[in-house]
């Protein structure tokens, strides 16, 4: 069955320095993908990055990267030069299946992140 | 098209009323979920449309949720004779089926019962 496990209930971090948020994930498919998404208070989901099974090298989107290690099945999350606004729920998630295949994402607990002035 | 809109935004209701929210997705996506997320937790997945075709259910949606999409564009989502274990925020999201991977999310409604 999909899993996704998030470890860390809440991370601080400096302004200005790199955080990485873990997430290891368990799908017996072979093509799946892999999503971060960022939840304010405000509640609404926003979109960070994608990172398909079968893409060689790790996303990149910003000051967003995703450390993709397949034989290990973590996608961690790395946020570089973290911003006061980064404070927020963070979610990993995955969905099974080709990249136009649709389908539902099963989301981890997710990690409050909190960056420090 | 600013994005997925979800009315209302709150909805505060006696346990034993029937509630319905509404989501409209971005304009030319054709697929549609519906998850619910309660406090402290990730979204769980209830439904997904594709156009008007209702794909998938998830198990957590009970014989009291109904989710409809009549003309393929927005959708409901109902729930009867609410419960106080109904509270939580429930999310619509879109996507297109070609090109971007990611779905989209709107604001979500969120659903207290007392």
């Amino acid at each position: 069955a999909q899993k996704i496990t998030q470890t860390q209930p809440g991370m601080f971090v400096q302004e200005k320095e790199a955080v990485t948020l873990d997430c290891t994930y368990d799908t017996s498919d072979q093509s799946y993908g892999l999503f971060w998404y960022k939840q304010p208070s405000s509640g609404e989901m926003i979109f960070l990055i994608y990172q398909g099974s079968y893409d060689e090298q790790n996303a990149t989107e910003g000051r967003y990267s995703l450390n993709f290690q397949k034989a290990r099945k973590s996608a961690n999350l790395v946020i570089s030069a973290s911003q006061l606004g980064d404070s927020a729920m963070y979610f990993c998630a995955m969905r099974e299946g080709f990249l136009n295949q649709g389908g539902k994402l099963i989301f981890g607990q997710g990690t409050e992140l909190s960056v420090k002035p | 098209d600013t994005g997925v809109s979800q009315n209302p935004r709150h909805k505060i209701t006696k346990r034993g009323q029937n509630v319905t929210f509404r989501c409209d997705p971005i304009s030319e996506h054709n697929r549609l979920y519906w998850y619910r997320q309660t406090l402290g937790q990730g979204p769980e997945f209830l439904t997904y449309f594709q156009n008007e075709a209702q794909l998938e259910k998830s198990r957590l949606l009970s014989d009291r949720f109904s989710a409809e999409r009549p003309k393929g564009s927005f959708s409901t989502l109902e729930i009867q004779r609410t419960e106080q274990g109904d509270s939580a925020m429930y999310l619509c999201a879109s996507s297109p089926s070609r090109g971007s991977a990611e779905a989209f999310f709107g604001q979500g409604t969120r659903l207290t019962v007392v």
